[in-house]
């Protein structure tokens, strides 16, 4: 079936840490990718989408490059800041297979320190 | 643009008591959607309509959850005879389909606690 794998957390980190979590998916036909970000008591925002191979989607220093050859999506950031401490979801939908809905990650929480 | 608002924030109810809980989409949006988070988890897919059509159901939505978006604009879920199990943040996002572009934005949800 379709799914989604992230890295588990937490994952802590000190300012101006260089930031990686790893996301990798299966799915039966060509998935648009996204990572949503979550603070606490809120809804999901979305951080960043990819729609085909290659594509590089970027938000807020925030960068993930869709590699089809080795299904991820990992999420990077070079310097990272105490307001970026939330928890981060990956997630696939496929439009002509499912309708669309979101496949969702069980999520990586991101704590920053100063 | 006002965003996905979902009303209410927070609810507490009894174990056996009906809740409704409310979205209001992104206007224009066509595509309404309807997941569930439990703690520590992502979101689970409901169910979600196109227009006014419901187009999909989870083997989650059990019989005693009903979803509708009866001019398709904005849309409730109801939950009869609420269980401790259906404890969870109910999420609703909205979307406007256009060829494989969907990409779809998040009200702030609404929590539902029971008793």
């Amino acid at each position: 079936g379709n799914s989604v794998t992230q890295m588990e957390g937490p994952v802590t980190l000190s300012e101006e840490a260089f930031l990686t979590i790893n996301c990798t998916y299966t799915a039966t036909g060509y998935p648009s990718l996204f990572w949503y970000v979550q603070y606490p008591g809120e809804g999901l925002q979305l951080l960043l989408k990819a729609t085909k191979a290659d594509d590089k989607g970027s938000n807020k220093g925030f960068e993930a490059t869709y590699r089809k050859e080795t299904t991820s999506f990992h999420l990077e950031k070079g310097s990272v800041q105490v307001s970026d401490s939330a928890v981060y979801f990956c997630a696939l939908t496929l439009i002509y297979n499912q309708g669309g809905k979101l496949i969702f990650g069980q999520g990586t929480e991101l704590s920053v320190k100063p | 643009d006002t965003g996905v608002s979902q009303d209410p924030r927070h609810k507490i109810t009894k174990r056996g008591q009906n809740v409704t809980f409310r979205c209001d989409p992104i206007s224009e949006h066509n595509r309404l959607y309807w997941y569930r988070q439990t703690l520590g988890q992502g979101p689970e897919f409901l169910t979600y309509f196109q227009n006014e059509a419901q187009l999909e159901k989870s083997r989650l939505l059990s019989d005693r959850f009903s979803a509708e978006r009866p001019k398709g604009s904005f849309s409730t879920l109801e939950i009869q005879r609420t269980e401790q199990g259906d404890s969870a943040m109910y999420l609703c996002a909205s979307s406007f389909l256009a060829g494989v572009e969907d990409t779809q934005y998040f009200g702030p949800g609404t929590r539902l606690t029971v008793l």
